[in-house]
């Protein structure tokens, strides 16, 4: 089946710690994206990548950091910079600017 | 003013209801619309494209209007399964970046 993985579901980790939270896609899509929605909030923007090798910071990319080495994977490192980095993460991905699919997002807990 | 503005609701409506949402962009060169439905604690899945035409899906029909730069978004005959928050979503064309714009979403609660 077609889709877009992220792992774990849920992550716990302690002030201080960075942490990398995994996107997997097999749809052969160019465009991958993460985001933050925080509770009762919209989605956030924190990194898009359009092409292997490239990637764009979004509108609150400060405390993050990603890599796009290869089409399928995109994973988002939250570092300690990030001053408060709890919330639901989400990868997506899209073909040129057709939808965006969506992971089922990590939810990060850090305490 | 907001790329993408949409009331937050919520809507309560009875079970059996029609209720429409609507949402308004700013960027008149925008050219991709889309409406995506997301459940509490989950992913935004898609819900449908906008076109030009308008498009239907069962109970659900999504019309654009580009004189007045709003999309809506039609739901007839409303279920307890439709209680969700739509968002909406913009891909502003011509900004050279395939940044999606997405509204903060309207809380939609049917009623039995």
């Amino acid at each position: 089946d077609g889709g877009i993985t992220q792992s774990p579901k849920y992550l716990f980790r302690k002030e201080g710690q960075n942490v990398t939270l995994s996107c997997e896609q097999n749809l052969n899509h160019d465009a991958m994206y993460w985001y933050r929605q925080d509770p009762g909030q919209g989605l956030r923007l924190i990194y898009y990548s359009q092409i292997v090798n490239d990637f764009q910071k979004g509108d609150i990319a400060e405390g993050y950091s990603v890599s796009r080495e290869k089409k399928e994977s995109f994973p988002l490192t939250v570092t300690s910079a990030q001053k408060n980095p709890t919330a639901f993460y989400l990868c997506a991905s899209s073909r040129d600017t057709y939808e965006q699919y969506f992971g089922p997002g990590t939810r990060l807990t850090v305490t | 003013r907001k790329e993408v503005e949409q009331d937050p609701g919520p809507f309560n409506v009875p079970e059996g209801a029609t209720v429409a949402f609507n949402c308004t962009y700013s960027n008149s060169a925008s050219q991709s619309f889309f409406w995506y439905r997301q459940d509490c604690r989950k992913e935004p899945k898609l819900l449908m494209s906008v076109y030009s035409s308008g498009n239907e899906d069962g109970r659900f029909t999504a019309q654009l209007n580009r004189a007045s730069q709003y999309i809506s978004l039609l739901i007839r005959d409303s279920k307890l399964s439709d209680s969700a928050t739509y968002l909406c979503v913009v891909f502003p064309q011509g900004s050279g970046t395939y940044k999606y714009i997405f509204g903060t979403g309207t809380r939609l609660k049917v009623l039995a």
